[in-house]
């Protein structure tokens, strides 16, 4: 069965950083482009980022996030990564990894990330 | 990049068929056939239920149905289950390899 599994969210300060990570099993990890999708409290789904599968040599990113979060994979360690540098509150938000690039057909349980002082 | 347009709120009752909408612009609903929808439910993560407007992955019930026209997708259930009750979001692909959500409708089973 296919499965993610998200790890690394917590409390940060503005300004701060944070490495959020996914690790995959049931499906040939490899092969597949992965995205990330973040809901603030309350709120809708907001798309962040995605990478191309295999070397993962193109990452894409919202508006909101470009310059500020990098999003990277090691198919050896099956593992998808996001990290997030100069956090502001309104990064605060559960953070999903999710299977695929136009389509995400498997989802993880979430990580939570606050910022907050 | 806004946000899809969707209603707040839907509802119907067991049996029934309600409809629900995505509009966007002619850059991302009107412009590619990469619109999916999602399920979720209170404090669960998302769940796919139509991919390229209207394919649905396996094991989603033909109860659920997507199409487009024009700058607005749509999500149809027929046969309405007290089980579909759950908050529902659409995708688009919005250019430039970005994709966009709709701000989600809730839909109520009377």
């Amino acid at each position: 069965e296919a499965q993610l599994l998200e790890s690394g969210g917590g409390l940060v300060q503005p300004g701060g950083s944070l490495r959020l990570s996914c690790a995959a099993s049931g499906f040939t990890f490899s092969s597949y482009a992965m995205t990330w999708v973040r809901q603030a409290p309350g709120k809708g789904l907001e798309w962040v980022s995605a990478i191309s599968g295999s070397s993962g040599v193109s990452t894409y990113y919202a508006g909101s996030v470009k310059g500020r979060f990098t999003i990277s994979r090691d198919n050896s360690k099956n593992t998808l990564y996001l990290q997030m540098n100069s956090l502001r509150a309104e990064d605060t938000a559960v953070y999903y990894c999710a299977k695929g690039f136009n389509a995400f057909d498997i989802w993880g349980q979430g990580t939570v990330v606050t910022v907050s002082s | 990049q806004s946000a899809l347009t969707q209603p707040r709120s839907v509802s119907g009752s067991p049996g029934q068929s309600v409809t629900m909408s995505c509009t966007g612009t002619s850059s991302d609903v009107g412009g590619h056939n990469y619109v999916s929808w999602y399920q979720q439910n209170p404090g669960k993560a998302p769940k796919l239920m139509i991919y390229d407007v209207s394919k649905r992955p396996s094991g989603v019930p033909d109860r659920f149905s997507g199409s487009k026209s024009g700058n607005t997708a749509s999500l149809t259930i027929s046969g309405l289950q007290a089980e579909d009750e759950a908050d529902y979001y659409c995708c688009s692909y919005a250019g430039s390899y970005t994709f966009v959500f709709g701000g989600g409708t809730k839909l109520t089973v009377l």
